[in-house]
């Protein structure tokens, strides 16, 4: 199967100071990479993506890196606030449009 | 335009009891995934299904059967509950089509406990 992982299960960081959530990925077969926060008592939500042939992806305060060599995966957001504290999952897109998450970094956010 | 809807929020089941797990979607959406989360775990695959009458297995398939009768709705069954099926259950769905897109609408989950 798919293993999607991510290096650190938890990461604080204070009010707007920027912050950066790692993952791996083994699949080198993947398309695309997706982001995806989930806040206490909800479903993940959809943040950003980047296709396999793309370095660099920005959003808004969201920047999604990719380095294909080291098979690593980055989300980096801007001026981290309060409403950002939440659990953020990376997930690879497979053959046949299967999704497959990593295990997930537990982000919170210092006033 | 209510989204993902997922039905119950919360069940407790004996052991060897079965149960549906109903998650419908308003959006017209292709397909459909159930997914099960356990700490420390991440979101972990059961089924999927690319459109209405299709069914496939994901990661975690074994102890747990789906239908997709209609375009709308995804169920998930558990036939035998054992407590090892303790999870938080999503459902998601995305559009699908000729066109690719990764951006899966999720439910607001389902709380199970097996006793």
């Amino acid at each position: 199967g798919e293993s999607v992982g991510l290096h650190l299960p938890t990461l604080s960081v204070q009010e707007g100071d920027n912050s950066i959530i790692n993952c791996a990925y083994s699949n080198s077969a993947s398309d695309y990479f997706i982001w995806y926060k989930q806040e206490s008592g909800k479903g993940p939500q959809f943040i950003i993506d980047i296709r396999s042939n793309m370095d660099k992806r920005q959003g808004q305060r969201v920047t999604v890196l990719l380095n294909k060599t080291v098979k690593h995966l980055s989300l980096q957001i801007a001026a981290t606030q309060p409403g950002d504290s939440a659990v953020y999952f990376c997930a690879e897109k497979a053959t046949g449009n299967q999704f497959y998450f990593g295990t997930g970094t537990s982000l919170t956010v210092i006033p | 335009n209510a989204g993902v809807t997922q039905t119950p929020k919360f069940r407790v089941l004996k052991t060897g009891q079965s149960m549906t797990l109903l998650c419908a979607q308003d959006m017209n959406h292709e397909y459909m995934y159930w997914y099960r989360q356990d700490p420390g775990m991440g979101l972990r695959l059961i089924h999927y299904s690319v459109g209405e009458g299709t069914t496939a297995k994901g990661e975690v398939p074994d102890g747990y059967n789906v239908s997709r009768l209609k375009k709308q709705n995804f169920l998930l069954g558990l036939e035998s509950a054992a407590p090892s099926q303790t999870s938080v259950y999503f459902c998601a769905s995305t559009l699908g089509g000729a066109v690719v897109n990764t951006e899966a609408f999720f439910g607001q989950g389902t709380r199970l406990t097996v006793v």
